[in-house]
């Protein structure tokens, strides 16, 4: 059964910094590219960040660019988005993505972050 | 960056019949934006419905299909249940970037 769980998230003040990170099991997570992605309260998702296999090839979405980083280390099966710089419109439910365009794409349970002083 | 195009709304009778579609400001969806339906119910995370245009899950229900419908890629409901109502997103690949469609609230009454 695949399955990402997802860990980090909570509240933070505007300039500061959190990482979130997202263990994989039940599939070759070394095969795949991660993604992130966020959804706003009562809103819909945005696409964040994407990184392929080995870590070569990084996207972000330009209003995070710059300050949101995207790793992995697939010894671990986990996959992290560090963020930076955070305002509060970037307060969100951020949930990892196995995303690959011709497979099914699983979603972990997502993580809050809240951006308020 | 585009700009992804979904209905805001739809209301279908149970029963009945719906399509959902989602377009692109580029010009028409294709084969190879690769487009994904998810389904989101209140409190839950998206699920995938459909992927690569037109496959399912194994736990897709085989009232739901999807294909590319006059340039755009869609989503179509055959007999509609109660527990289909629910917000869709469409989300199509572009390079260097994936873009979700705003979502369609879909209401079965």
């Amino acid at each position: 059964e695949v399955q990402l769980v997802q860990s980090g998230g909570g509240l933070v003040q505007p300039g500061g910094s959190l990482r979130l990170s997202c263990e994989a099991s039940g599939f070759t997570f070394s095969i795949y590219w991660m993604n992130w992605v966020r959804q706003t309260p009562g809103e819909g998702l945005q696409w964040v960040a994407s990184m392929n296999q080995d870590g070569s090839e990084i996207y972000h979405v330009d209003s995070v660019r710059g300050r949101f980083t995207i790793s992995r280390d697939n010894a671990k099966n986990s996959v992290f988005l560090q963020m930076n710089t955070l305002r509060a419109e970037d307060t969100a439910v951020y949930y990892c993505l196995r995303l690959d365009w011709t497979d099914v794409a699983f979603w972990g349970q997502g993580a809050l972050v809240t951006v308020s002083s | 960056q585009a700009v992804v195009t979904q209905e805001p709304s739809l209301t279908v009778s149970p029963g009945g019949t719906v399509t959902l579609t989602c377009g692109s400001s580029t010009g028409a969806v294709t084969s190879g934006h690769y487009p994904y339906w998810f389904q989101q119910k209140p409190g839950q995370a998206p699920r995938t419905l459909i992927y690569d245009t037109s496959n399912k899950h194994s736990w897709t229900p085989a009232r739901f299909s999807g294909s590319l419908l006059g340039g755009k890629a869609a989503l179509t409901l055959s007999g509609a249940q109660p527990e289909d109502e629910a917000e869709y997103y469409c989300l199509v690949s572009y390079t260097g970037a994936w873009v979700f469609g705003g979502g369609t609230k879909l209401t079965v009454l």
